[in-house]
């Protein structure tokens, strides 16, 4: 099973700062098939990245995904006041598995 | 617009059984694979079943295996997860989730809501 590593635990940054969110996998994700998703309190997940850098349906271009291999990044270029939630990487190269999230709050 | 509402969650005490179901609707139900996802209170989200277009392909997560059944049927647009001999560890919100395509491609387009189940004497 791949098992995938998010860091930092928490980020606490302001309205208008870039965010740079990590994933690491514990062995190389085929294909590059990592998917990020977003989840707002009281929300359920929403698919922002797949494919390691390619965006959903209706995802503002200030949300960026990069990396292959073992080493992954979701990049907010800005931060909006909506953009403050939890982000999980997920691989789906190998069976699937989630990362363990991170949290985006305000500073 | 692709809409997913999950039912059936509630208090049931630890070995009972539970049913949920999800209706799907806004898109083409028999093309997608689809699936339950959970998430425990405050923690992070578990893959719990994936059942393929035509039903031909069912997989389960190991702390669920011989005790949940996913099924669907496709003339209701609808999914389904019956949760036998439930413990308190099954205690989340489970989500019905959309796959990308008709097999086991697990990248999840749409999710629903959720719906709470909650395991407690």
């Amino acid at each position: 099973e791949i098992v995938l590593t998010q860091s930092p635990g928490t980020l606490s940054l302001s309205p208008g700062e870039r965010a740079t969110l990590s994933c690491r996998a514990s062995q190389s994700v085929s294909s590059s098939y990592l998917a990020w998703y977003q989840q707002k309190p009281g929300q359920a997940p929403r698919l922002l990245i797949y494919g390691a850098s390619s965006r959903a349906t209706g995802i503002p271009d200030r949300f960026s995904g990069s990396g292959s291999g073992t080493d992954f990044t979701l990049t907010i270029s800005r931060l909006e006041p909506e953009d403050f939630a939890v982000y999980y990487c997920q691989q789906y190269g190998s069976s699937l598995t989630f990362g363990p999230g991170t949290k985006v709050d305000i500073k | 617009e692709v809409q997913l509402v999950e039912s059936g969650g509630g208090l049931v005490q630890p070995g009972r059984s539970l049913r949920l179901s999800c209706a799907a609707s806004g898109f083409t139900f028999d093309d997608y694979a689809m699936h339950w996802v959970r998430q425990a209170p405050g923690k992070g989200l578990e893959w719990v079943s994936g059942i393929s277009w035509n039903s031909g392909s069912i997989g389960y997560a190991d702390s669920v295996k011989g005790r949940f059944t996913i099924s669907r049927d496709n003339a209701k647009n609808s999914l389904y997860l019956q949760m036998n001999s439930l413990r308190a560890e099954d205690t989340a919100l489970y989500y019905c989730a959309k796959d990308s395509c008709g097999g086991d491609c697990y990248l999840f387009d749409y999710w629903g809501q959720g719906t709470l189940v909650t395991v407690s004497s």
